[in-house]
């Protein structure tokens, strides 16, 4: 069983549109969360952190659910910008997983 | 965040040879990282460069095939020895922040023939 487990997609939604992905993990002991974003042949970059209180950054929301052990990004208002992979990462200190990562596509 | 340089940014290398990449950060950082990312797949940790000691390999990488090192806080090398078709993949380092968050360098892109 995989560490993170995210639908690999792809989503496809017009401009606009509001789109949810989900993570689950299976290491209950997991203390950080974060998410990723991934454009084709480029580094991952960090989009957000995601705290027991949920946060908030812009269109973007995380969520976290410790005792179904999930993690959700909320995009609303999608621009055509937000196409990528969004990788969702779990983990303690020194070692984290990466889950396959969501592919987004926006669509005019 | 970090800034964060790889070299070489893409090469070709000869199965049976060895290629070191090296990651330059413009801090000093605890926690450098070194990741591998195959075609449509995720990242895989390959193993935590130590300042002063040997790296923490993940289990399935060794430390004969990528060999590590880190000779100090704002810098280190991966080794990919003796190649095959198979090592052909993109090779990420990162550094983790305060709260853990890890910012990557812009990878190695590697392919052997």
């Amino acid at each position: 069983r995989k560490e993170v487990e995210q639908d690999p997609g792809p989503f496809n939604v017009p401009e606009g549109a509001t789109v949810a992905f989900n993570c689950t993990y299976s290491n209950s002991a997991s203390q950080s969360f974060f998410w990723y974003r991934q454009d084709c042949r480029k580094e991952p970059k960090l989009l957000m952190s995601v705290y027991s209180s949920g946060n908030e950054d812009g269109r973007f929301t995380a969520q976290l659910n410790r005792a179904s052990q999930y993690i959700s990004l909320l995009i609303r208002d999608s621009k055509l910008s937000d196409s990528a992979t969004y990788l969702c990462v779990a983990g303690n200190f020194n070692k984290f997983y990466f889950g396959s990562g969501t592919k987004l596509n926006v669509k005019p | 965040s970090a800034v964060i340089s790889q070299k070489p940014s893409r090469d070709i290398c000869q199965r049976g040879t060895s290629l070191t990449i090296q990651c330059q950060v413009d801090s000093q950082v605890t926690m450098m990282f070194w990741y591998r990312q195959q075609p449509g797949q995720s990242l895989t940790l390959i193993a935590t460069a130590n300042q002063g000691s040997e790296a923490t390999y993940e289990s399935g990488f060794v430390i004969d095939k990528f060999p590590i090192s880190r000779p100090n806080l704002t810098f280190s090398t991966l080794t990919v020895s003796n190649m095959s078709p198979e090592d052909s993949s993109i090779y990420l380092c990162s550094v983790a922040a305060g709260g853990y968050e890890q910012y990557f360098g812009p990878g190695t892109r590697l392919t052997v023939t």
